[in-house]
């Protein structure tokens, strides 16, 4: 089975800075997807920006970006220029392709972020 | 604009109580899902759905029942709610490519307190 692991619970970072939160997994299929989903206080959990793993090329939306480190597993979230409306918590997610098996996403734990005016 | 509608944002019920949690998208789509968020423990699937009167067994389906009689409308029933059933509970739900998207579509959320 799958694991998905963010090892920091809380963060926070300074309005207009860039942070990075952590993500690693661990799975012994080569081809995969991994997801960056969103849940701002309150409200709705959103689809925040998605990796596919034959892909080298690291996913970028707008502000958000990956590094994509397959070897190591690894699957970080940077957020550059952040603003208030960043505070959130973040999932990371992992999903493996049709045919292999169950194709649901596995949820990390989630990394609480704070951006402070 | 995608929706996807839980009908109570919080509820308190009794041990041993019965309770319907109900879940309304207005999107069409084929799967629908019951998650459970704890702190500390992320989201955990108790069951989905990829078809009208189908059903699947997610990680964690035990003490809970699910019920889709409508493309639209998927249920998560408590039989008998227990204080270890505390918990916030989300609805999602997504289109027929989901397999290879792994994109949902996420309700704000039932916030369940049973004392």
């Amino acid at each position: 089975a799958q694991t998905v692991t963010q090892s920091q619970p809380e963060m926070s970072v300074q309005e207009a800075e860039t942070v990075t939160l952590s993500c690693t997994y661990d799975t012994s299929e080569n081809n995969y997807y991994l997801f960056w989903y969103k849940q701002p206080p309150s409200r709705q959990m959103i689809l925040v920006i998605r990796q596919e793993a034959y892909k080298q090329q690291n996913a970028t939306e707008n502000r958000f970006s990956v590094n994509f480190q397959k070897a190591a597993k690894s699957f970080s979230l940077k957020i550059s220029d952040s603003q208030l409306g960043d505070t959130a918590m973040y999932f990371c997610a992992f999903m493996s392709p049709p045919g292999a098996g169950s194709y649901q996403l596995t949820f990390g734990k989630g990394t609480k972020l704070s951006v402070i005016p | 604009d995608v929706k996807v509608t839980q009908s109570s944002r919080y509820l308190v019920k009794r041990t041993g109580e019965k309770v319907f949690l109900e879940c309304v998208q207005d999107m069409d789509h084929e799967n629908m899902f019951w998650y459970r968020q704890d702190p500390g423990l992320g989201l955990r699937l108790i069951y989905f759905s990829y078809d009208v009167k189908m059903k699947e067994k997610g990680d964690i389906p035990e003490g809970y029942s699910v019920s889709r009689e409508k493309k639209e409308r998927f249920s998560l029933i408590l039989e008998s709610a227990s204080t270890n059933q505390t918990s916030m509970y989300l609805c999602a739900s997504s289109a027929a490519d989901y397999a290879n998207t792994g994109e949902l579509f996420f309700g704000e959320g039932s916030r369940l307190t049973v004392l």
